[in-house]
């Protein structure tokens, strides 16, 4: 199993629906979750990040955190052709040393269609 | 802005030839990494600082070495690039590990 788990797409979305972006992630103790977006030939922007089960909210975005189900979405309301980009789900992953490690994965591309 | 700058954004290099590529932050963050991605894959972490405290990743190849002579600045030293070395190399701060992760603009590397 991949530490961190996402479909690759790619998710085509009509403009103005609803996208859901799902990720899946291998260590239980996980206590941090990140959403970046990543634009063709650009750095990873961070979008959303969520650290307890429930729901966080941030304009038109959505992330949902599960950690029995060991689960993060990410949804995003009224799609623009301006979220099409690649969408990486990111989860900090505990180590014996002490320090965590950011762990991405291979994301998920995004199409909005006008 | 605050911000974490790369430069140069776009490098071209001769196999071999020793390449360096630098990062600066005005976040004053504790935490700063070096990240390589290739196309359709996830970043890779290489190496990360927690203020002067390096670490280097295990599967980091010894080709690669890192510099942080500051809070501020970090660098990334690339001793004998080979053609797999041709990628994004981003830089990215935190405040702590478990903080989110801000990443530069990155610098796109080419190898001839």
């Amino acid at each position: 199993q991949k530490e961190v788990e996402q479909n690759s797409g790619p998710l085509s979305v009509p403009e103005g629906a609803i996208a859901s972006l799902n990720c899946t992630y291998s260590d239980r103790g996980s206590q941090s979750f990140f959403w970046y977006r990543q634009y063709s030939g650009k750095s990873p922007e961070l979008i959303m990040f969520i650290y307890s089960n429930g729901d966080k909210e941030d304009g038109r975005f959505t992330a949902q955190l599960n950690k029995a189900s060991q689960y993060v979405s990410l949804l995003i309301r009224d799609s623009q052709p301006s979220d099409s980009a690649t969408y990486l789900c990111a989860v900090n992953m505990r180590r014996n040393f002490g320090n965590e490690k950011l762990t991405f994965g291979t994301g998920t591309r995004l199409t909005i269609i006008p | 802005d605050a911000m974490v700058i790369q430069n140069p954004r776009y490098q071209v290099t001769q196999f071999g030839k020793p390449v360096t590529l630098s990062c600066s932050q005005t976040l004053n963050h504790n935490v700063m990494y070096w990240y390589q991605q290739k196309s359709s894959q996830a970043p890779k972490l290489l190496f990360h600082y927690y203020d002067k405290d390096f670490n280097n990743e295990a599967d980091t190849p010894d080709n690669f070495q890192s510099r942080r002579p500051n809070t501020s600045f970090c660098f990334l030293d690339i001793r004998s690039p080979g053609l797999g070395d041709a990628a994004m190399y981003l830089c990215a701060t935190s405040e702590g590990y478990d903080q989110p992760q801000h990443f530069g603009d990155g610098t796109r590397l080419s190898i001839l």
